[in-house]
């Protein structure tokens, strides 16, 4: 079963508008952590925000916020304002628990463009 | 300063060789991982190393093998290497094996022709 599901494979947004980006999981675990990811063009993973699943408040990085609805099991992207540089493929991941260490277990991806 | 790091960025090889990738970390943390991204984008965990460790292997073929001579290095080395081992592969890490985002390499793309 899909423990990381984003249902969006793509969205096209026009600039300085706000954008969500779907993320929802699937865990019995009662402690466990969801981040987003955003990877450009050129390749690299840049880590954007993270949430704890004991956090009591929406985890927020400058225009990024993470809309947490614990019992919806969901984890949006919130991007405010959006800029051209905002196109790009954004990965919703849980941490998981296994074996004493832990893991991200990752979405499949969605691929934002952000139009002038 | 980067991160982390990875060598070699591209690397284009026939089927059958070996080859390694190399990832080193400057962020003084003590755990390592190995994950494999693949043509349609999906990321997945090989392997991790927690103080040169080997704590999570994710049912990857015996032709892959990682090594981490220290905490800061975490190399993988590929056997026998066949088509569908083309991808692009990351290297991360983390601080502690509970907690902590994981910080990503800038990725090498691996082609097998």
């Amino acid at each position: 079963a899909q423990k990381i599901t984003q249902t969006q494979p793509g969205m096209f947004v026009q600039e300085k508008e706000a954008v969500t980006l779907d993320c929802t999981y699937d865990t019995s675990d009662p402690s466990y952590g969801l981040f987003w990811y955003k990877q450009p063009s050129s390749g690299e993973m840049i880590f954007l925000i993270y949430q704890g699943s004991y956090d009591q408040q929406n985890a927020t990085e400058g225009r990024y916020s993470l809309n947490f609805q614990k019992a919806r099991k969901s984890a949006n992207l919130v991007i405010s304002a959006s800029q051209l540089g905002d196109s790009a493929m954004y990965f919703c991941a849980m941490r998981e628990r296994v074996q004493g260490a832990q893991k991200l277990v990752f979405g499949q991806g969605t691929r934002l463009t952000i139009n002038p | 300063d980067t991160a982390v790091s990875q060598t070699p960025k591209y690397l284009v090889t026939q089927m059958g060789n070996d080859k390694s990738i190399k990832c080193e970390q400057n962020l003084g943390h003590d755990t390592m991982y190995w994950y494999k991204q693949d043509s349609k984008k999906f990321l997945k965990i090989m392997f991790s190393y927690n103080n040169k460790e080997l704590i999570i292997n994710e049912t990857v073929p015996n032709r892959f093998s990682p090594k981490s001579p220290d905490k800061a290095h975490l190399n993988l080395h590929i056997n026998s290497l066949e088509l569908g081992d083309s991808a692009v592969y990351f290297c991360a890490s983390s601080q502690g094996v509970r907690g902590g985002e994981q910080y990503f390499g800038p990725g090498t793309r691996l082609t097998v022709t």
